[in-house]
């Protein structure tokens, strides 16, 4: 089975634009979540979503959102980005919410915002 | 406020020694306790995990230690080897969102 696939792997951007970031996750896996990983703060939970509804959310600005496709692809945007937002972005698919998940990690995306 | 507090934040052990990485949470709720090893350039992996109800569970050199009633558990890597050197994380879970402890860089000197 395909891991976790997430696009671009690496991003530039200037202060002030927005981004979007893909991630296609295990076949069959319907629940995607991203984090943000920065050094000294580990990983901190953005949201999940399952089934095309987002079900969690961390505490993260409104410029900060995602979506869910019928085929469980997911994606993030951010806009109006700033220095602050440089980290990698990683995205992890569960099987089923309903049960103890195992995520399973992509290789994330780093962004850099200059 | 974090969920899940790790230490050390970094950690060196001579090729064969034992590495001991500490978590602690204080959410009654959480019912699993992943580990996740991650390498420079690639996503965490999950490592090991274990649920409430047990006490200890080892998988080849790697073993965690829970202590439901201290809200601590520990992950040691018996006769560490410069292969392990990676960041560590721990986490803790409810349903399906997981709180991750900040993280630990573990360097096996050979």
């Amino acid at each position: 089975k395909a891991g976790v696939t997430q696009t671009p792997r690496y991003l530039i951007k200037t202060r002030g634009q927005q981004v979007t970031l893909s991630c296609s996750p295990i076949s069959g896996h319907r629940s995607v979540s991203w984090y943000q990983q920065t050094p000294g703060q580990g990983l901190q939970f953005l949201f999940e979503y399952f089934s095309e509804t987002q079900r969690n959310k961390g505490n993260f600005p409104g410029r900060f959102s995602g979506r869910q496709f019928s085929n469980s692809r997911s994606e993030m945007n951010v806009s109006t980005l700033e220095l602050g937002d440089s980290a990698l972005y990683l995205c992890a698919s569960s099987p089923d919410t309903r049960s103890y998940n195992e995520q399973f990690f992509g290789p994330g995306t780093r962004l850099t915002v200059l | 406020q974090q969920q899940v507090k790790q230490s050390p934040q970094s950690l060196i052990v001579q090729k064969g020694g034992i590495s001991i990485i500490n978590c602690a949470y204080e959410n009654t709720a959480f019912d699993y306790f992943p580990w996740y090893q991650q390498f420079p350039g690639k996503g965490p992996a999950l490592l090991i995990a274990i649920r409430p109800d047990v006490s200890e569970k080892k998988e080849g050199r790697f073993t965690i230690s829970f202590n439901k009633s201290a809200k601590q558990f520990s992950l040691h890597i018996m006769d560490s080897q410069p292969g392990d050197s990676a960041t560590y994380f721990c986490a803790a879970s409810t349903g399906n969102q997981f709180y991750f402890g900040t993280g630990t860089s573990l360097t096996v000197i050979p």
